[in-house]
């Protein structure tokens, strides 16, 4: 167990729909990322935040959007779903915003988009 | 940018033979490089870190990689292999500073019993 909490597991819906999947980092984690695993794409970056601020982006679409709160959750924002938006999305923490500092990943939001 | 070639998607060995899981990098700095494991259904998790101190690094349950700068490499090795190192390996790369992690394609390992 990473320490770091992603809700919900799964996620069934329609194109066109909206949905938010929430993640809870580590104990003193400030930073956040997200990541979509697909079966073409792999594993891809999206979006990081540190402490509220966001920090980089990734491949992240316009009609994905995140934020980090003062408690230090996330949430990642996904609109106007389609087919192709079916994926797995972790969530990973860190203690600081470096690219050698170690993450750790939460299990994962399994979204199906029908 | 930095890239990571993961040069095998699919690698099978039998119990208790050795094995090698290889990656090469590309990078414009000194880079930190890792190697994350995914157990099916499961997220992902740090076997092995190098971020340029000693170039052989040991991970968890008895892999390690060695940093090979003028190869550009960075494999996976394993003495003997268990059933339970079945699963998707990731090779990644990050550079300096706050850059995001670059992910390899993924190899997948199984072990015959």
């Amino acid at each position: 167990d990473s320490g770091v909490t992603q809700t919900p597991k799964h996620l069934i819906t329609a194109t066109g729909q909206r949905v938010t999947l929430r993640c809870s980092p580590r104990s003193g984690d400030l930073s956040v990322y997200w990541y979509q695993q697909s079966l073409d794409q792999g594993l891809q970056f999206l979006i990081q935040y540190y402490n509220g601020e966001e920090r980089a982006k990734g491949n992240i679409l316009e009609r994905f959007s995140a934020q980090q709160f003062p408690d230090l959750h996330s949430e990642l924002n996904l609109s106007s779903l389609e087919l192709g938006d079916s994926a797995l999305y972790f969530c990973a923490s860190s203690v600081e915003a470096g690219g050698y500092i170690e993450q750790f990943f939460g299990p994962g939001t399994r979204l199906t988009v029908l | 940018a930095q890239s990571v070639t993961q040069l095998d998607s699919h690698v099978s060995v039998s119990e208790g033979t050795p094995v090698l899981l290889r990656c090469n990098y590309s990078s414009s700095y000194s880079p930190s490089l890792f190697w994350y494991v995914q157990h099916p259904n499961k997220g992902l998790q740090l076997l092995l870190k190098y971020t340029s101190a000693a170039t052989l690094v040991k991970g968890i349950n008895g892999f390690e990689a060695e940093f090979k700068k003028s190869e550009t490499s960075f494999h996976l090795t394993k003495p003997s292999a268990h059933m339970s190192d079945a699963a998707e390996y990731f090779c990644v790369v990050s550079d300096p500073g706050n850059t995001p992690l670059v992910f390899g394609k993924g190899t997948r390992l199984s072990v015959i019993a």
